[in-house]
Protein backbone atom coordinates (compact mmCIF):
# COMPACT_ATOMS: atom_id res chain seq x y z
CA UNK A 1 0.00 0.00 0.00
CA UNK A 2 1.37 3.85 0.11
CA UNK A 3 3.42 4.78 2.48
CA UNK A 4 4.31 8.07 3.85
CA UNK A 5 7.78 9.11 5.27
CA UNK A 6 7.76 11.90 7.63
CA UNK A 7 10.21 14.04 8.96
CA UNK A 8 11.14 14.53 11.53
CA UNK A 9 10.28 11.80 13.95
CA UNK A 10 10.98 14.82 16.44
CA UNK A 11 12.11 18.30 16.98
CA UNK A 12 13.21 20.77 20.11
CA UNK A 13 13.21 24.38 19.42
CA UNK A 14 13.14 27.69 21.17
CA UNK A 15 10.34 29.58 21.38
CA UNK A 16 10.13 31.94 18.20
CA UNK A 17 12.14 29.84 16.04
CA UNK A 18 10.79 28.61 13.12
CA UNK A 19 9.97 24.97 11.72
CA UNK A 20 9.84 22.56 8.79
CA UNK A 21 8.98 19.48 8.03
CA UNK A 22 7.51 17.12 5.71
CA UNK A 23 6.27 14.11 3.76
CA UNK A 24 7.65 12.05 1.15
CA UNK A 25 5.62 9.63 -0.62
CA UNK A 26 6.53 7.08 -3.58
CA UNK A 27 2.99 7.08 -4.70
CA UNK A 28 1.44 10.14 -6.30
CA UNK A 29 -1.46 11.74 -4.15
CA UNK A 30 -4.45 14.11 -5.04
CA UNK A 31 -4.61 15.58 -1.82
CA UNK A 32 -2.17 16.68 1.23
CA UNK A 33 -3.29 17.48 4.29
CA UNK A 34 -1.59 18.60 8.03
CA UNK A 35 -3.00 17.61 11.01
CA UNK A 36 -1.95 18.69 14.46
CA UNK A 37 -2.97 16.65 17.73
CA UNK A 38 -2.85 17.47 21.57
CA UNK A 39 -2.09 15.22 24.23
CA UNK A 40 -5.15 13.36 24.97
CA UNK A 41 -6.96 14.74 21.91
CA UNK A 42 -7.78 13.59 18.80
CA UNK A 43 -6.59 15.49 15.63
CA UNK A 44 -7.14 18.52 14.48
CA UNK A 45 -7.34 19.38 10.67
CA UNK A 46 -4.85 22.70 10.07
CA UNK A 47 -4.38 22.85 6.40
CA UNK A 48 -5.96 20.94 3.51
CA UNK A 49 -4.08 21.31 -0.20
CA UNK A 50 -5.98 19.81 -3.15
CA UNK A 51 -3.23 20.96 -6.18
CA UNK A 52 0.02 20.58 -7.09
CA UNK A 53 2.68 23.50 -6.32
CA UNK A 54 -0.77 25.25 -4.51
CA UNK A 55 0.94 27.31 -1.10
CA UNK A 56 -1.65 27.89 1.80
CA UNK A 57 -1.40 29.70 5.04
CA UNK A 58 -3.06 29.76 7.84
CA UNK A 59 -1.70 32.50 10.69
CA UNK A 60 1.80 31.01 11.23
CA UNK A 61 1.57 27.87 9.23
CA UNK A 62 2.36 27.81 5.96
CA UNK A 63 1.93 24.35 4.27
CA UNK A 64 3.29 23.52 0.27
CA UNK A 65 2.06 20.52 -1.78
CA UNK A 66 5.22 19.81 -3.84
CA UNK A 67 4.93 19.71 -8.24
CA UNK A 68 5.42 16.07 -8.14
CA UNK A 69 2.60 15.06 -5.78
CA UNK A 70 4.83 12.93 -4.12
CA UNK A 71 5.89 15.25 -1.06
CA UNK A 72 4.43 18.17 0.88
CA UNK A 73 5.96 20.57 3.83
CA UNK A 74 4.53 22.53 6.73
CA UNK A 75 6.49 25.49 8.36
CA UNK A 76 5.54 26.98 11.55
CA UNK A 77 6.97 30.97 12.27
CA UNK A 78 7.75 32.29 15.56
CA UNK A 79 6.87 29.09 17.72
CA UNK A 80 4.69 29.86 20.61
CA UNK A 81 4.44 26.95 23.34
CA UNK A 82 0.81 26.32 22.40
CA UNK A 83 2.60 24.73 18.79
CA UNK A 84 3.71 22.25 21.40
CA UNK A 85 2.25 18.75 19.84
CA UNK A 86 2.15 15.88 17.44
CA UNK A 87 1.69 17.04 13.37
CA UNK A 88 0.60 14.36 11.08
CA UNK A 89 0.60 14.50 7.12
CA UNK A 90 -1.89 12.75 5.59
CA UNK A 91 -2.21 11.95 1.75
CA UNK A 92 -5.45 11.17 -0.15
CA UNK A 93 -4.76 9.00 -3.22
CA UNK A 94 -7.85 9.84 -5.32
CA UNK A 95 -10.73 8.04 -5.77
CA UNK A 96 -13.98 8.18 -4.30
CA UNK A 97 -13.13 6.51 -1.03
CA UNK A 98 -11.29 9.23 0.96
CA UNK A 99 -9.08 7.07 2.33
CA UNK A 100 -5.89 8.91 3.62
CA UNK A 101 -2.44 7.65 4.82
CA UNK A 102 -1.10 9.23 7.51
CA UNK A 103 2.45 9.72 8.22
CA UNK A 104 4.19 8.46 11.47
CA UNK A 105 4.08 11.94 12.82
CA UNK A 106 6.39 14.90 14.01
CA UNK A 107 7.03 15.52 17.92
CA UNK A 108 7.18 19.64 18.18
CA UNK A 109 8.33 20.74 22.00
CA UNK A 110 9.61 24.29 22.30
CA UNK A 111 11.00 25.64 24.93
CA UNK A 112 9.74 28.78 26.49
CA UNK B 1 -23.17 21.06 16.46
CA UNK B 2 -21.57 18.21 18.36
CA UNK B 3 -18.98 17.35 15.64
CA UNK B 4 -18.01 13.84 15.82
CA UNK B 5 -18.58 12.29 19.02
CA UNK B 6 -17.24 8.86 20.80
CA UNK B 7 -17.83 6.83 24.26
CA UNK B 8 -16.68 5.35 26.10
CA UNK B 9 -13.33 8.01 26.30
CA UNK B 10 -11.39 5.05 28.56
CA UNK B 11 -11.98 1.29 28.76
CA UNK B 12 -10.37 -2.08 30.34
CA UNK B 13 -11.41 -5.25 29.31
CA UNK B 14 -9.66 -8.30 29.57
CA UNK B 15 -8.41 -10.83 26.98
CA UNK B 16 -11.56 -12.55 25.79
CA UNK B 17 -14.20 -9.82 26.48
CA UNK B 18 -16.24 -8.25 23.41
CA UNK B 19 -17.71 -4.58 23.50
CA UNK B 20 -18.55 -1.74 20.96
CA UNK B 21 -16.84 1.55 20.72
CA UNK B 22 -19.45 3.85 19.79
CA UNK B 23 -18.92 6.87 17.08
CA UNK B 24 -21.64 9.61 16.02
CA UNK B 25 -21.48 12.69 13.71
CA UNK B 26 -24.23 15.78 13.42
CA UNK B 27 -22.42 16.77 9.84
CA UNK B 28 -24.62 14.51 8.09
CA UNK B 29 -20.83 12.87 6.56
CA UNK B 30 -21.24 10.08 4.20
CA UNK B 31 -17.50 8.91 4.90
CA UNK B 32 -17.30 7.60 8.21
CA UNK B 33 -13.98 6.12 9.14
CA UNK B 34 -11.73 3.96 12.50
CA UNK B 35 -8.24 4.60 12.78
CA UNK B 36 -6.21 2.72 15.56
CA UNK B 37 -3.29 5.20 16.88
CA UNK B 38 -0.54 3.34 18.64
CA UNK B 39 3.26 4.99 19.80
CA UNK B 40 5.36 5.39 16.75
CA UNK B 41 3.06 4.40 14.23
CA UNK B 42 0.86 6.74 12.91
CA UNK B 43 -2.61 6.24 12.69
CA UNK B 44 -3.90 2.88 10.87
CA UNK B 45 -7.02 2.90 9.31
CA UNK B 46 -9.58 -0.06 10.33
CA UNK B 47 -12.32 -0.02 8.81
CA UNK B 48 -14.67 3.09 6.93
CA UNK B 49 -17.99 3.10 5.09
CA UNK B 50 -18.38 5.51 2.27
CA UNK B 51 -22.37 5.75 2.93
CA UNK B 52 -25.09 3.89 5.47
CA UNK B 53 -24.72 0.09 4.57
CA UNK B 54 -21.78 0.50 2.67
CA UNK B 55 -18.50 -0.99 4.91
CA UNK B 56 -15.06 -1.84 3.69
CA UNK B 57 -11.68 -3.13 5.16
CA UNK B 58 -8.67 -0.56 5.86
CA UNK B 59 -5.19 -1.43 6.64
CA UNK B 60 -5.12 -3.50 9.67
CA UNK B 61 -9.50 -5.23 10.28
CA UNK B 62 -8.48 -8.22 11.67
CA UNK B 63 -10.28 -8.85 15.02
CA UNK B 64 -12.87 -5.65 14.54
CA UNK B 65 -16.73 -5.68 12.91
CA UNK B 66 -18.40 -2.62 11.67
CA UNK B 67 -21.96 -1.95 10.71
CA UNK B 68 -23.39 1.35 9.15
CA UNK B 69 -27.35 0.87 9.28
CA UNK B 70 -27.79 4.92 9.36
CA UNK B 71 -25.48 8.48 8.49
CA UNK B 72 -25.00 8.94 11.82
CA UNK B 73 -23.89 6.14 13.30
CA UNK B 74 -20.31 3.84 12.69
CA UNK B 75 -19.73 1.78 15.81
CA UNK B 76 -16.58 -0.69 16.54
CA UNK B 77 -17.11 -4.05 17.65
CA UNK B 78 -14.37 -6.08 19.38
CA UNK B 79 -15.56 -9.81 19.45
CA UNK B 80 -12.90 -10.97 21.56
CA UNK B 81 -10.60 -8.67 22.78
CA UNK B 82 -6.54 -9.56 22.58
CA UNK B 83 -3.61 -7.66 24.20
CA UNK B 84 -2.55 -6.37 20.92
CA UNK B 85 -5.53 -4.55 20.63
CA UNK B 86 -4.44 -2.21 23.50
CA UNK B 87 -4.53 1.11 21.59
CA UNK B 88 -6.46 4.33 21.36
CA UNK B 89 -9.20 4.38 18.84
CA UNK B 90 -10.26 7.49 16.70
CA UNK B 91 -13.11 7.59 14.45
CA UNK B 92 -13.99 10.36 12.16
CA UNK B 93 -16.23 11.79 9.61
CA UNK B 94 -16.29 13.74 6.38
CA UNK B 95 -17.71 14.63 3.31
CA UNK B 96 -14.70 14.69 0.87
CA UNK B 97 -10.84 14.80 1.68
CA UNK B 98 -11.26 16.51 5.00
CA UNK B 99 -11.59 14.13 7.94
CA UNK B 100 -13.11 15.40 11.31
CA UNK B 101 -11.72 13.09 14.30
CA UNK B 102 -13.39 12.62 17.38
CA UNK B 103 -11.81 12.46 20.95
CA UNK B 104 -10.61 9.02 20.81
CA UNK B 105 -11.47 5.81 23.38
CA UNK B 106 -8.34 4.80 25.52
CA UNK B 107 -8.77 0.85 25.46
CA UNK B 108 -6.45 -1.26 27.59
CA UNK B 109 -6.62 -5.08 27.29
CA UNK B 110 -5.42 -7.25 30.07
Amino acid sequence: GQQLNQSPQSMFIQEGEDVSMNCTSSSIFNTWLWYKQDPGEGPVLLIALYKAGELTSNGRLTAQFGITRKDSFLNISASIPSDVGIYFCAGQGGGSNYKLTFGKGTLLTVNP
Amino acid sequence: NAGVTQTPKFQVLKTGQSMTLQCAQDMNHEYMSWYRQDPGMGLRLIHYSVGAGITDQGEVPNGYNVSRSTTEDFPLRLLSAAPSQTSVYFCASSERDEQFFGPGTRLTVL
